[in-house]
């Protein structure tokens, strides 16, 4: 059973970057065939994709928020992240990470993390 | 990009009653629908994929149909679990990936 797991602060100030960290159980980053992908869902609203990244490393980004993340991959740590850089009040949101299976393109997303709350507030 | 709008927005439904959810895409997505059940404090989790096939685990309650711009995710007779939130996203066009706002199904 694959499990994800979201780490990292749960409050970051004004200006500052984002970190946070998944970490992938019960199956292997490097073997491919998925897409990893971090979502966020502001307080009481939508699903906001914000990008993934394959194992290899090629990323692709939501165009509205392109300018300020990065996504990166440790496959020996089994582990994906984000950094968001410049944030404001406006970021205040719980992120997910997420598994999209890869069939000629990325599809739906069977596994979730359980979500982390960061607030960016000074 | 493609835009997923739900209706309606909250649904209210007796436990035991029929509950109808509707998704349109603002262009064609084929059958590439899946529909997310998220409840409070929860991630959401995989309801239906290609339109219309249960995810692993999905009661048979819950049942997906439609294709191009129309979808439908039908409760046949609702259960006290099921009183959540219902995303769509299409997986057509993307990235970027893209959700409905979401409907709210609660007990009437």
């Amino acid at each position: 059973q694959v499990q994800l797991q979201e780490s990292g602060p749960g409050l970051v100030k004004p200006s500052q970057t984002l970190s946070l960290t998944c970490t992938v159980s019960g199956g292997s980053i490097s073997s491919g065939g998925y897409y990893w992908s971090w979502i966020r869902q502001h307080p009481g609203k939508g699903l906001e994709w914000i990008g993934y990244i394959y194992y290899s490393g090629s990323t692709y980004y939501n165009p509205s928020l392109k300018s300020r993340v990065t996504i990166s991959v440790d496959t020996s740590k089994n582990q994906f992240s984000l950094k968001l850089s410049s944030v404001t009040a406006a970021d205040t949101a719980v992120y997910y990470c997420a598994r999209s299976i890869v069939v000629v393109a990325a599809t739906h997303f069977d596994y979730w993390g359980q979500g982390t709350l960061v607030t960016v507030s000074s | 990009e493609i835009v997923m709008t739900q209706s309606p927005a909250t649904l209210s439904v007796s436990p035991g009653e029929r509950a109808t959810l509707s998704c349109r895409a603002s262009q064609s997505v084929s059958s590439n629908l899946a529909w997310y059940q998220q409840k409070p404090g929860q991630a959401p989790r995989l309801l239906i994929y290609g339109a219309s096939t249960r995810a692993t685990g999905i009661p048979a309650r819950f049942s997906g149909s439609g294709s191009g711009t129309e979808f439908t995710l039908t409760i046949s007779s609702l259960q006290s679990e099921d009183f959540a939130v219902y995303y769509c996203q299409q997986y057509n066009n993307w990235p970027p990936a893209t959700f409905g706002q979401g409907t709210k199904v609660e007990i009437k």
